[in-house]
């Protein structure tokens, strides 16, 4: 089963609004990262955050991590038409080398 | 291009046939990864190489899939007797040595199984 669960599955906002995707994991983690995916396309990795960080910002992304809470949450302030995509969280399992697991997605869309 | 190549970028087979799928990662890269993504589904892991060793097989790799990474280079991934459940964008990723380094991802190849 899939560690990272993302919500809302779907999003719809105007252009220059900001847009809040959250993200739940389920076991202990090294980092989380955020990957975002064009229709038919393959995932483009955004933002990773390490397990002893709590926020980080990358351009117009500000990611934050509260694994107390085993959460995370990806900001895109502004949002521009060409953020349309779908948005996966993926956490690592330090007991499995070398393997991501995916959440189902957040689909945003964003209108002009 | 240096980024991840796959080949190709659509197939469609009939249900029993054999079907082969191409991955080129980065040059630098030794890891290597195939994922599988089905409609509205976050990818799910297939399996992992480090160089030419298949370190990691999912459960979800049955007897009918088979991965390769001769010389530690370009990957395949081969289902035979495909049935309509094998109906999938199977993914690629490469990452540089290292823990949990970020995943380079092709552009997948779409499965169709009629």
């Amino acid at each position: 089963s899939q560690q990272g669960e993302e919500d809302p599955q779907a999003l719809s906002i105007q252009e220059g609004e900001n847009a809040t995707m959250n993200c739940s994991y389920k076991t202990s983690i090294n980092n989380l990262q955020w990957y975002r995916q064009n229709s038919g396309r393959g995932l483009v990795h955004l933002i990773l955050i390490r397990s002893n960080e709590r926020e980080k910002h990358s351009g117009r992304l500000r990611v934050t991590l509260d694994t107390s809470k085993k959460s995370s949450s990806l900001l895109i302030t502004a949002s521009r038409a060409a953020d349309t995509a779908s948005y996966f969280c993926a956490t690592d399992d330090d007991s499995t080398l070398g393997r991501l697991y995916f959440g189902r997605g957040t689909q945003l869309t964003v209108w002009p | 291009d240096t980024g991840v190549s796959q080949d190709p970028r659509h197939k469609i087979t009939k249900r029993g046939q054999n079907v082969t799928f191409r991955c080129d990662p980065i040059s630098e890269h030794n890891r290597l990864y195939w994922y599988r993504q089905t409609l509205g589904q976050g990818p799910e892991f297939l399996t992992y190489f480090q160089n030419e060793a298949q370190l990691e097989k999912s459960r979800l790799l049955s007897d009918r899939f088979s991965a390769e990474r001769p010389k530690g280079s370009f990957s395949t991934l081969e289902i035979q007797r495909t049935e309509q459940g094998d109906s999938a964008m199977y993914l690629c990723a490469s990452s540089p040595a290292g823990y949990n380094e970020k995943l380079f991802f092709g552009s997948g190849t779409q499965l169709s199984v009629l």
